[in-house]
């Protein structure tokens, strides 16, 4: 099993929807939970990190850990056709390497 | 302030050759992580290093290696190259050790098709 699993999708939806991205993790030791975003031919920038377990909001986005579950979710409200991109999410335990996902490629259609 | 500046952007190689790439940190960071990014594996971590020292090490062959230059800049090299290198491969740069975390900043990459 990988530490961090994640959907690849492709995930497909219409401009204005909310978009739910998750991934769920198995190394207890994770104290950061990340979300980065990567466009085609780009690295991945850090959209945002929540610590622990919790919501966390910017904007449009909302990151949220439930460390019970071990579970990570993204939500994108008002999704734009410039949030297509692939998304990332990783775990890190604050002294070893981040461990990410797969990632999730998603198109935000106009 | 610049970023992390990788190149070459691409490469194209021969089955059985050797590359070397390289990597520029953000100034003032001294850490520099790299990975490798493939469709069926996603990204996997290569090695870490912190003030020229390997700090950490993923799970690849003997083949792939790396370096860091009192500047804090980083090679990668890999040799006897096959076809499953294929990927990109990212570095990211951070203040301190651990791989950076929340404060690692990712470069554009290098594109190495080996053919």
């Amino acid at each position: 099993q990988k530490e961090v699993e994640q959907d690849p999708g492709p995930l497909s939806v219409p401009e204005g929807a909310i978009v739910s991205l998750n991934c769920t993790y198995s190394n207890s030791a994770f104290q950061y939970f990340m979300w980065y975003r990567q466009y085609s031919r780009k690295g991945p920038e850090l959209l945002m990190y929540t610590y622990s377990s919790g919501n966390k909001e910017d904007g449009r986005f909302t990151a949220q850990v439930d460390k019970s579950s071990k579970y990570i979710s993204l939500f994108i409200r008002d999704s734009q056709p410039s949030d297509s991109a692939t998304y990332l999410c990783a775990g890190y335990s604050g002294n070893t390497p981040l461990v990410f996902g797969k990632g999730t490629r998603l198109s935000v259609i106009a | 302030k610049a970023g992390v500046t990788q190149t070459p952007r691409y490469l194209i190689k021969t089955r059985g050759q050797q590359v070397t790439l390289s990597c520029s940190p953000i100034s003032g960071h001294r850490s520099v992580s790299w990975y490798q990014q493939t469709p069926g594996q996603g990204l996997q971590f290569l090695f870490e290093y912190f003030s020229e020292t390997q700090r950490n090490k993923g799970n690849f062959p003997g083949r792939f290696s790396g370096r860091q230059f009192s500047n804090s800049r980083s090679e990668m090299n890999v040799s006897t190259l096959e076809l499953g290198d294929s990927a990109l491969y990212l570095c990211a740069s951070s203040l301190g050790p651990g791989g950076g975390g929340t404060e690692a900043f990712f470069g554009q990459g290098t594109r190495l098709t080996v053919v």
